[in-house]
């Protein structure tokens, strides 16, 4: 079974603060996602990374970062978290055509 | 425009019916299908892809109509725990690249 995990289930932050969400995953998928999901609007994707040190943009990078230095592990940065950041996180990792998420990170931002 | 529209429900249904949930998607060039199940406070799971000529999994069928750029899921013989929000996924052209509806929520009761 594909295991997915993050870092955090919940977190609560500062404005302005910089904030760290990790995901590793233990199927050694190359691919690897980060998406927020907000209501009424789906799951948008932040970045990508197709092989370690190999990222490309979403549809919404504005604000964000990530960085993959080992296959399993596929870090978002946010350099300086915002109230609109507020959201949940959702890494996921593709097997195939299937993806596989983790648990979610909600980050409230204050 | 949104890539994937889905309504948004919810669909209340009682244990036995029968419920069918359409999602329209924008980009004809669209290559990959999938239906995805949230439950609540979950992570999202792949519940079946969708093949042009239809697919079927025990009581649930998934149907592509190219033509009018939508698929669709029914369910049958509904079940309390049939109870979640259905999620459309759509992956244009590029593998990495997935566009998922806002989610359509059913609640199936007693």
């Amino acid at each position: 079974d594909v295991k997915v995990t993050q870092s955090s289930r919940y977190l609560v932050k500062r404005t302005g603060e910089k904030v760290f969400l990790e995901c590793v995953q233990d199927m050694d998928h190359e691919n690897m996602f980060w998406y927020r999901q907000d209501p009424g609007l789906g799951l948008r994707l932040i970045y990508f990374s197709y092989d370690v040190k190999m990222k490309e943009k979403g549809d919404i990078p504005e604000g964000y970062s990530v960085s993959r230095e080992k296959k399993e592990r596929f870090s978002l940065i946010l350099e300086s978290a915002s109230t609109n950041q507020t959201s949940m996180y959702l890494c996921a990792s593709r097997g195939g055509a299937e993806q596989y998420f983790g648990p979610g990170t909600r980050l409230t931002v204050t | 425009r949104k890539e994937v529209e889905q309504d948004p429900g919810p669909f209340n249904v009682p244990e036995g019916a029968t419920v069918a949930f359409n999602c329209t998607y924008s980009n004809s060039a669209s290559q990959s299908f999938f239906w995805y199940r949230q439950d609540c406070r979950k992570e999202p799971k792949l519940l079946m892809s969708v093949y042009s000529s239809g697919n079927e999994d025990g009581r649930f069928t998934a149907q592509l109509n190219r033509a009018s750029q939508y698929i669709s899921l029914l369910i049958r013989d509904s079940k309390l725990s049939d109870s979640a929000t259905y999620l459309c996924v759509v992956n244009p052209y590029n593998f990495n690249k997935f566009y998922f509806g806002s989610g359509t929520k059913l609640n199936v009761k007693p």
